[in-house]
C-alpha cells in the first residue's frame, strides 16, 4: 500500500523559510515522479513543483527562485525548501506520487503552512 | 499556460440521478487529462486518468470522455458518498493545471 506522510508544516512570519518532507513508501520511489500540490484556505488546488524520476524539476513560476523540490533516494524521501515565504503561500501542502503520466495517482494527508506575521 | 475551465461551479442532484460535470481546456491537452474528487477536509483521490481510464478501484458508475478541449466527467447514478468537489487537471503542458472544481451537493 503506498503511504505518503508529510511534515515539517507550521506557522512562519513573512520573508521566513520551512522545509517539508514527504517519507514515502509501498513502492519503488526511484522511479516515481513525486510532486507537491497546494491548497490555500477555502479554494482550488495548485501544482507547485514537481520532481521527475530523473531529477528533472518543475516550478510554478509564483515559487520559481523561492522553493526548491528534492529527493533523497537512500531514505524514500522528497523534500520542499520553502524560503523567502509570503502570506500569499498560506496553504495545507499535499505530497503527491506521480501516475504514468503527470497526474497523481496517491495523495498525502496534506501539512499545513500559514505565513502570517 | 493552460486554462481549466469546469462547469458549472455547483450542481444540485438527487442520489440516484445522473450528474455530468463538464471540464474545458483554453488549448488542446489532447487526452492527457484528470478527474478526481475531493470531499471536505480530505484529501482529493484520483478518479480518472487519460480522459477515460478509471484508476484502481474507483465505482464503474464514474466515467470519463473527451479529448482536446472538452471533457465530461459522468456520475450515472449518484450515491450518498458521492457528494463532493470534483476537479480536473490537464498534465500535457507544464504547469499542470486544476479547473476551478464543481461541488455536486445534494439536491
Amino acid at each position: 500500500e503506498v503511504q505518503l506522510l508529510e511534515s515539517g508544516g507550521g506557522l512562519v512570519q513573512p520573508g521566513g523559510s520551512l522545509r517539508l518532507s514527504c517519507a514515502a513508501s509501498g513502492f519503488t520511489f526511484s522511479i516515481y515522479g513525486m510532486s507537491w500540490v497546494r491548497q490555500a484556505p477555502g479554494t482550488g488546488l495548485q501544482w507547485v513543483s514537481a520532481i521527475s524520476g530523473g531529477d528533472s524539476t518543475y516550478y510554478a513560476d509564483s515559487v520559481k527562485g523561492r522553493f526548491t523540490i528534492s529527493r533523497d533516494t537512500s531514505k524514500n524521501t522528497v523534500h520542499l525548501q520553502m524560503n523567502s515565504l509570503r502570506v500569499e503561500d498560506t496553504a495545507v501542502y499535499y505530497c503527491a506520487k506521480i501516475g504514468g503520466g503527470w497526474f497523481v495517482s496517491n495523495w498525502g494527508q496534506g501539512t499545513l503552512v500559514t505565513v502570517s506575521s | 499556460e493552460i486554462v481549466m475551465t469546469q462547469s458549472p461551479a455547483t450542481l444540485s442532484v438527487s442520489s440516484g440521478e445522473r450528474a455530468t460535470l463538464s471540464c474545458r481546456a483554453s488549448q488542446s491537452v489532447t487526452s492527457n487529462l484528470a478527474w478526481y474528487q475531493q470531499k471536505f477536509g480530505q484529501a482529493p483521490r484520483l478518479l480518472i486518468y487519460g480522459a477515460s481510464t478509471g484508476a484502481t478501484g474507483v465505482p464503474a458508475r464514474f466515467s470519463g470522455s473527451g479529448s482536446g478541449t472538452e471533457f465530461t466527467l459522468t456520475i450515472s447514478s449518484l450515491q450518498s458518498e458521492d457528494f463532493a468537489v470534483y476537479y480536473c487537471q490537464q498534465y500535457n503542458n507544464w504547469p499542470f493545471t486544476f479547473g476551478g472544481g464543481t461541488r455536486v451537493e445534494i439536491k
